[in-house]
This record gives C-alpha cells, sequence and structure tokens, in this order.
C-alpha cells in the first residue's frame, strides 16, 4: 500500500526557513515519474506548488519560484520542499502527492506551515 | 482568485443527480485533456476521483463522470448519495501558469 507522510510543519516568522518532508513507503520515489507539492490556504482552494521528475527535473508555480526548492533523497526514499525568504501568504497546509501532469493519485496527511510573526 | 472558476456550492438529495462546472480559458481547460477532479472531506486530504477528462480511477464509483466542453469542465455525480458531501476541486493543466492550475472548490452538500 502507497503511503506518504510528511512532516516539518509549523511556525515561523516571515522571511524565515523550512525544510518540509515526505516519507514514502510502499513504492520508491525514484521510480515514481512526478511527485509534487500542493498546499491548501485554510478554507481556501488547493494551489500546486513544485513538482519533480524521476530525472531530478523540477518546476515551480511562480508564487514560489526563486525561494522555495523541490528535491529527492532516493536513499531515505523521501521527498523534502526547502522554503527560504517565506512570507505570510505562504501560510497553508503542505501536501505531498505522487503525480503525472495533473493526475494526483495518492497524497499524504498534510503538514500545517503557519508563517507570522 | 484561482484561475479556475467553481461555483461556490452546489445540493442535491439523495438520489438525483448534480454537474459542477469548472471553466478556464483556452490556455488550460480549453486545449489541454488534462483536467482532473478530487474530492476532499473536511480535514482528509484531497482524493483522485477524474483524471484526463473522463477516466476513473480503481474504486472510484462509476456514478461519477467527468466531461469538458469549450473551457469548461464538468463533473456530474448521479444517484447523490449522504458520503458523497464534500469539498470538490478541479485541475487542470495550463500553458499561461508554468504547469498546474487549481480551481476554488465547490461545497457540495447533500441534503
Amino acid at each position: 500500500e502507497v503511503q506518504l507522510v510528511e512532516s516539518g510543519g509549523g511556525l515561523i516568522q516571515p522571511g524565515g526557513s523550512l525544510r518540509l518532508s515526505c516519507s514514502a513507503s510502499g513504492f520508491t520515489v525514484s521510480s515514481s515519474s512526478y511527485m509534487s507539492w500542493v498546499r491548501q490556504t485554510p478554507g481556501k482552494g488547493l494551489e500546486w506548488v513544485s513538482v519533480i521528475s524521476s530525472g531530478g527535473s523540477s518546476y515551480s508555480a511562480d508564487s514560489v519560484k526563486g525561494r522555495f526548492t523541490i528535491s529527492r533523497d532516493n536513499s531515505k526514499n523521501t521527498l523534502s520542499l526547502q522554503m527560504d525568504n517565506l512570507r505570510a501568504e505562504d501560510t497553508a497546509v503542505y501536501y505531498c502527492a505522487t503525480s503525472l501532469r495533473t493526475r494526483f493519485d495518492n497524497w499524504g496527511q498534510g503538514t500545517l506551515v503557519t508563517v507570522s510573526s | 482568485q484561482s484561475a479556475l472558476t467553481q461555483p461556490r456550492s452546489v445540493s442535491g438529495s439523495p438520489g438525483q443527480s448534480v454537474t459542477i462546472s469548472c471553466t478556464g480559458t483556452s490556455s488550460d481547460v480549453g486545449t489541454y485533456k488534462y483536467v482532473s477532479w478530487y474530492q476532499q472531506h473536511p480535514g482528509k486530504a484531497p482524493k483522485l476521483m477524474i483524471y484526463d477528462v473522463s477516466k476513473r480511477p480503481s474504486g472510484v464509483p462509476d456514478r461519477f463522470s467527468g466531461s469538458k466542453s469549450g473551457n469548461t469542465a464538468s463533473l456530474t455525480i448521479s444517484g447523490l448519495q449522504a458520503e458523497d458531501e464534500a469539498d470538490y476541486h478541479c485541475c487542470s493543466y495550463s500553458s499561461s501558469y508554468t504547469s498546474v492550475v487549481f480551481g476554488g472548490g465547490t461545497k457540495l452538500t447533500v441534503l
């Protein structure tokens, strides 16, 4: 059974950094075509954040480009999201998911990031 | 403001059918066949219900169906059941927003 478990969320001041992790089981992240981060502002809609391919190519939404970096650690079977220069508008629940284009098959339970002074 | 427009809420009685619309532009829904739909119960992660406009993943009841016409995609749920009450989000590939865009979500109430 595929399972994804996010961790690393918390309260952080504006301008700070945070690193989210997504531990995978039931499959290997190296074999998954793509893996993504999607976030959800409390009470609002979903927003795609970043995606990484099995070959290591990555793409990010304009709203986080230059501040967020997605990466994969095949030895730990983990997906990560390094978030720098955080802003209040980055406050959200962050989900990791296996993905192919707009098909997000498996999701974690999410981790809450709150950016506030 | 989300890139794709969905009604804030829809409702229906058990056994009825409801359709949720998702309106985009020629840069996303109108051009690409990569439209998906997600069901989300309160406090839970989204669940894939439809992908590539009209395909159902294994385990999703055939009461759920998807379609597209022009710049608008639709999710139809027939034979409404109490457990269908949830938020529904549409998603499309977009050439304007780097990759993927979502709608603002629609709250489905089963009366």
